[in-house]
């Protein structure tokens, strides 16, 4: 399978502070970017959808000024949580695939504290 | 709307004893179904998947799912569960006409007994 890398694993920050999230595919090019979140013992869900080049569509209820999306080129994307607060604590995975390709990859994850 | 469910929130099985897991899905169209296995610190693992064809799908690991459309499910099944076996399992529909995009299921915690 495909080898997806996210960085930082972990990371704690303060409330009011900004945390970036980057998500690599390291073997081949990720067209499309799939970004979801998953809270303690519930399911993953889907937080945007961006495609290379393009701005992401943010799904129903998440903020787009607060979950900023960067996907500039075919092998890195990064989610930027601004202005973090403690709700915002949750585990952060990216969802890379290749146009015409029928599987998803997924990143190991971001768990992402804020105090 | 297309949705997954899982019914069973945790499971618990011996050692050795067969596993079957529930999934049911609400979907318009034919679709494309997948089970991810998520164990702690790791990232999410296909295990199978199904677009079409023969209703009972291999994996990996030796898991299988079987596809019954009159049904609306998607159950995954193994015969004899080892104890690394426990982990998260999540059922998934694919939403090929939104760019691809995963629905999950609540998942399902499954511990094994010695």
């Amino acid at each position: 399978g495909a080898v997806v890398s996210q960085h930082p694993s972990r990371v704690i920050c303060k409330s009011g502070t900004s945390v970036k999230i980057e998500c690599r595919s390291l073997d081949f090019q990720a067209t499309t970017m799939f970004w979801y979140r998953q809270f303690p013992k519930q399911s993953l869900m889907l937080m945007a959808t961006s495609n290379e080049g393009s701005k992401a569509t943010y799904e129903q209820g998440v903020e787009k000024d607060k979950f900023l999306i960067n996907h500039a080129s075919l092998t890195l994307s990064t989610l930027t949580v601004t202005s973090a607060h403690p709700e915002d604590s949750s585990f952060y995975i990216c969802s890379p695939t290749s146009q015409g390709e029928d599987e998803q990859y997924f990143g190991p994850g971001t768990r992402l504290t804020v105090t | 709307a297309q949705s997954v469910t899982q019914p069973d929130i945790h499971i618990t099985v011996s050692e050795g004893a067969s596993l079957e897991l529930r999934c049911n899905y609400s979907y318009g169209a034919t679709p494309y179904l997948f089970w991810y296995v998520q164990s702690p610190g790791q990232g999410l693992q296909l295990l199978l998947k199904y677009f079409s064809g023969d209703t009972l799908v291999q994996g990996i690991k030796g898991f299988e799912a079987e596809f019954k459309r009159s049904q609306s499910s998607f159950n995954l099944r193994k015969p004899s569960v080892h104890w690394s076996d426990a982990a998260e399992y999540f059922c998934a529909v694919g939403v090929y006409n939104q760019g691809g995009k995963l629905i999950f299921g609540q998942g399902t915690e499954l511990s094994v007994k010695p």
